[in-house]
């Protein structure tokens, strides 16, 4: 089935440590996003892919980074993760034509 | 650790019953919404959409409601599950951006046996 992997799924990192978190995605979709969502709070978009076309979010802050070496990767480093940064963090694609968004299963990332 | 979150709004609803989800839109512009359900754990899964030449839309079980004049949309499901049990979110397309949803804020739905 066509769909949107994130691993892992649970990382658990020291406050200061670089982490990545991954996203593939076997849909072939244009379009792949970044949100953190926080308790009980709807998702917040951090950036987004079109293709190679990298664009922010303006209140993003400088901590997170993201790659997409490819159509069916993307990447999410915080390069300095703090305890704020602990949240569900979500990846989701979308098509050149669509606008419904697919999302992954999330990796909750916990800060120490 | 972990920002303590805002509290959701929870719609409680017997087995059996239907329910009612509410949603307010911010932007007037907007042409297409969606309804995303959220099991604990999980990503969005989509339930289903509306563009904004339609004021309703069914699917299994789901019906859409899109009202324009007061910028409100509506998730109905029929005969709740204890399955249904989930937070649901309503999103819109980003005027500024045909690649991006605004989410709301979510409801929680818990569904009594």
């Amino acid at each position: 089935d066509a769909m949107v992997i994130q691993n892992p799924r649970y990382q658990v990192t020291q406050f200061g440590k670089p982490v990545t978190l991954s996203c593939s995605q076997t849909l072939n979709h244009n379009v792949m996003y970044w949100y953190q969502q926080k308790s009980s709070q709807a998702p917040k978009l951090l950036f987004h892919y079109y293709d190679k076309d990298f664009n922010n979010e303006a209140d993003t802050p400088d901590n997170f980074q993201s790659r997409r070496p490819n159509t069916s990767f993307c990447f999410l480093d915080i390069r300095s993760p703090g305890l704020g940064d602990a949240a569900m963090y979500l990846c989701a694609t979308s098509s050149r034509t669509g606008i419904e968004q697919f999302f992954g299963p999330g990796t909750r990332l916990t800060v120490l | 650790g972990e920002s303590v979150g805002l509290h959701l709004p929870t719609l409680s609803v017997q087995e059996g019953d239907n329910s009612i989800i509410n949603c307010a839109y911010s932007n007037s512009a907007s042409d297409y919404f969606i309804w995303y359900k959220q099991e604990s754990g999980k990503g969005p899964q989509f339930i289903i959409d509306i563009r904004s030449n339609m004021d309703k839309r069914q699917g299994q079980r789901v019906t859409v409601l899109l009202n324009k004049t007061v910028k409100h949309l509506s998730l109905q499901i029929a005969a709740t599950q204890p399955g249904d049990s989930a937070v649901y979110f309503c999103a819109e397309n980003s005027p500024d951006s045909s690649y991006k949803l605004i989410f709301g804020s979510g409801t929680r739905l818990l569904v009594r046996p």
